[in-house]
């Protein structure tokens, strides 16, 4: 039974390139969520998304990032023309629909901008 | 602005002893709140949460417990095991449910053999 799978586990970027790093929820689980984790900071919320839906995202910074979760396939966190600032844990987590049903991290995405 | 502290960044206890992992929040509209734990180049692990109509929560050697008037939240461990080494973020979330945690920046537990 397989957990929340990220991939890349770590993405090298020069400046001004894109980023795209990817999520699959857990089976069974309709909801996928994006944190970020900067040095010594704990996790910050970015976005939450249900299939084909973004349901919030208050957390995400307003220029270059955007994410999506297709009906097919996994969810993508897209950053453009990438900042040494971006540099970063990603994580994605996945929850069933029930109310307070406990969110289940991936081993994330590190984010490196040269 | 800090909703969610953990002003203790490392925590060291003696392996079979108690460790005591203290949590405060400053917003009064947060309603649900959970542990996590970490273990270096893995993602947070769920541990135990609590809703806030309970003032204790416990499941084997983990205990949560809930001062509301407070606004402070503690993770007991007991016995601890070296196994239980990892950063433990408490996260608390306003809306009735999990969807968007506000997290600590984590406190550091050391369990020495």
């Amino acid at each position: 039974n397989a957990g929340v799978m990220q991939n890349p586990r770590h993405l090298v970027r020069r400046r001004g390139q894109e980023a795209r790093l990817r999520c699959s929820p857990m089976k069974g689980h309709s909801h996928v969520y994006w944190y970020r984790q900067l040095p010594e900071e704990g996790l910050k919320f970015m976005v939450y998304l249900q299939k084909e839906n973004i349901i919030d995202e208050s957390g995400m910074p307003k220029e270059r990032f955007s994410a999506e979760f297709p009906k097919e396939g996994p969810s993508i966190l897209r950053i453009q023309q990438v900042v040494r600032g971006d540099s970063a844990a990603y994580f994605c987590a996945s929850s069933r629909p029930d109310v307070n049903s406990p969110l289940h991290f991936g081993n994330g995405t590190r984010l490196t901008v040269t | 602005d800090q909703q969610v502290k953990q002003n203790s960044p490392s925590l060291s206890v003696q392996e079979g002893r108690i460790s005591i992992l203290n949590c405060d929040y400053t917003n009064s509209m947060f309603d649900y709140f959970l542990w996590y734990k970490k273990y270096p180049a893995e993602g947070p692990t769920f541990l135990i949460s609590i809703s806030s109509i309970k003032d204790k929560n416990e499941d084997g050697r983990f205990t949560v417990f809930l001062n509301k008037s407070a606004k402070h939240l503690s993770l007991h461990i007991v016995p601890s095991q070296p196994g239980d080494s990892a950063v433990y973020f408490c996260a608390a979330s306003a809306q009735g449910g999990s969807e968007k945690l506000v997290f600590g920046k984590g406190t550091k537990l050391t369990v020495n053999p």
